[in-house]
């Protein structure tokens, strides 16, 4: 079975510096997507980046990068320039790349704070 | 990008009844899923749901405490039933899309969730 791990449960970040949120997963399996999901206090998973783990080009989405480790099996998340509403619950995934197990499997999260 | 509506937005219940909870897409999804988030904690899914046949429960989650239907390709129901304070949590309606033509891959998008609090 796949797990997701967040070890940090929470971190903080000055307003305009940058942090970087850790992830690890176990799978057995060679092809497969690792996604970064941000939670507001509204409750909205809002889908912040995805990484195929066939590329081996590190996704990045305007302030957000990763570094995705496919051997280590390690999966971070960098956000730059972070901003007040950047304040979230944010969650590792990971999905099968195929088959019916489109299920996500989910991190426990790690809540970032942005301070002034 | 699909958009997802869930009702209701909260409610509060009594120890032994059930509530039933709406999730609406306004296109036409292939798969469905439920997903469970107690307080302070991770999403787990509870079930996939797909149009026409019988919802398929993740390990520890059973038809008759939460059963679903799937009356079309937009809409999906999960009840939970019997509740307990055990099952105060928020509930994720999420929904399966295709990202465009040209790419294999489907985007999951999520509704904004009902927050049950059980008594």
């Amino acid at each position: 079975a796949q797990t997701v791990t967040q070890s940090q449960p929470e971190m903080s970040v000055q307003e305009a510096e940058t942090v970087t949120l850790s992830c690890t997963y176990d799978t057995s399996e060679s092809d497969y997507y690792l996604f970064w999901y941000k939670q507001p206090p509204s409750r909205q998973m809002i889908l912040v980046i995805r990484q195929e783990a066939y590329k081996q080009q590190n996704a990045t989405e305007n302030r957000f990068s990763v570094n995705f480790q496919k051997a280590a099996k390690y999966f971070s998340l960098k956000i730059s320039d972070s901003q007040l509403g950047d304040a979230a619950m944010y969650f590792c995934a990971y999905r099968r790349s195929t088959g019916t197990a489109s299920k996500l499997t989910f991190g426990t999260g790690t809540r970032l704070q942005v301070t002034l | 990008s699909a958009v997802i509506s869930q009702k209701p937005s909260r409610d509060i219940c009594q120890r032994g009844t059930s509530l039933t909870i709406q999730c609406q897409v306004d296109s036409q999804v292939t798969m469905m899923f439920w997903y469970r988030q107690q307080p302070g904690q991770s999403l787990t899914l509870i079930a996939t749901a797909n149009q026409g046949s019988e919802a398929t429960y993740e390990s520890g989650f059973v038809i008759d405490k939460f059963p679903i239907s799937r009356p079309n390709l937009t809409f999906s129901t999960l009840t939970v039933s019997n509740m307990s304070p055990e099952d105060s949590s928020i509930y994720l309606c999420s929904v399966e899309d295709v990202a465009g033509s040209s790419s294999s891959y489907n985007e999951q998008f999520f509704g904004p969730g009902t927050r049950l609090t059980v008594l």
